[in-house]
């Protein structure tokens, strides 16, 4: 069945340190977007890429970074110097050529700094 | 910019209640309109969605229909259940902005036996 997955579902990072999440889609789609989740609170944008080997920063992209190397996916890594990490992170893509599809999500990857 | 502003929750109910969430946009063109659910450690599903004006999307139970002249799309389901329980978002996108979704800050649904 194609979908996106995410891994890991839970990861646990001291202070410091960079670590990567995955996000691998079998869609075919063209784009593919990174959130980030605060509890009780709505998604915020922090990375997104149209095609491969390009990607842009959305509202929030201070201490992380993306590549997007193959059209199936998508790692982001956080950086040491992304200072408040712990959070619910979202991984998305869709079909560009139609808005009107909307987006297929991961089932998310949930980052504790420990 | 283009916007959504939804209702803040938790909005609570008892089983075989009515519900409705409150959905409004603002958007430079014609947006596409989605409502998304997302249950506790979950990833976010499409709900239902509508493409043009009039339009009513629908599943599970669930009905929205896209108003042009009141820029809204209110989300309403006539009994709900304890599985219903979960945060709902409403999002749109538009061609002019690649297509990328605008999401509302969601409202969450809390159902009691």
């Amino acid at each position: 069945d194609g979908g996106i997955t995410q891994s890991p579902k839970y990861l646990f990072r001291k202070e410091g340190q960079n670590v990567t999440l995955s996000c691998e889609q079998n869609l075919n789609h063209d784009a593919m977007y990174w959130y980030r989740q605060d509890p009780g609170q709505g998604l915020r944008l922090i990375y997104y890429s149209q095609i491969v080997n390009d990607f842009q920063k959305g509202d929030i992209a201070e201490g992380y970074s993306v590549s997007r190397e193959k059209k199936e996916s998508f790692p982001l890594t956080v950086t040491s110097a992304q200072k408040n990490p712990t959070a619910f992170y979202l991984c998305a893509s869709s079909s560009q050529g139609d808005g009107a599809y909307g987006y297929t999500f991961g089932s998310g990857t949930r980052l504790t700094v420990v | 910019g283009d916007s959504v502003t939804q209702m803040e929750g938790p909005v609570t109910l008892s089983e075989e209640a009515f519900l409705t969430i409150n959905c409004t946009y603002t958007a430079t063109g014609y947006p596409s309109l989605f409502w998304y659910v997302q249950y506790p450690g979950e990833g976010l599903q499409l709900l239902l969605k509508a493409t043009k004006a009039d339009d009513k999307g629908s599943n599970k139970g669930f009905e929205a229909t896209y108003r042009k002249e009141t820029t809204s799309f209110h989300l309403e389901k006539g009994s709900v259940q304890v599985s219903d329980s979960a945060v709902y978002f409403c999002a749109l996108s538009e061609k002019a902005a690649g297509n990328k979704l605008t999401f509302g800050g969601g409202t969450r649904v809390l159902v009691k036996p």
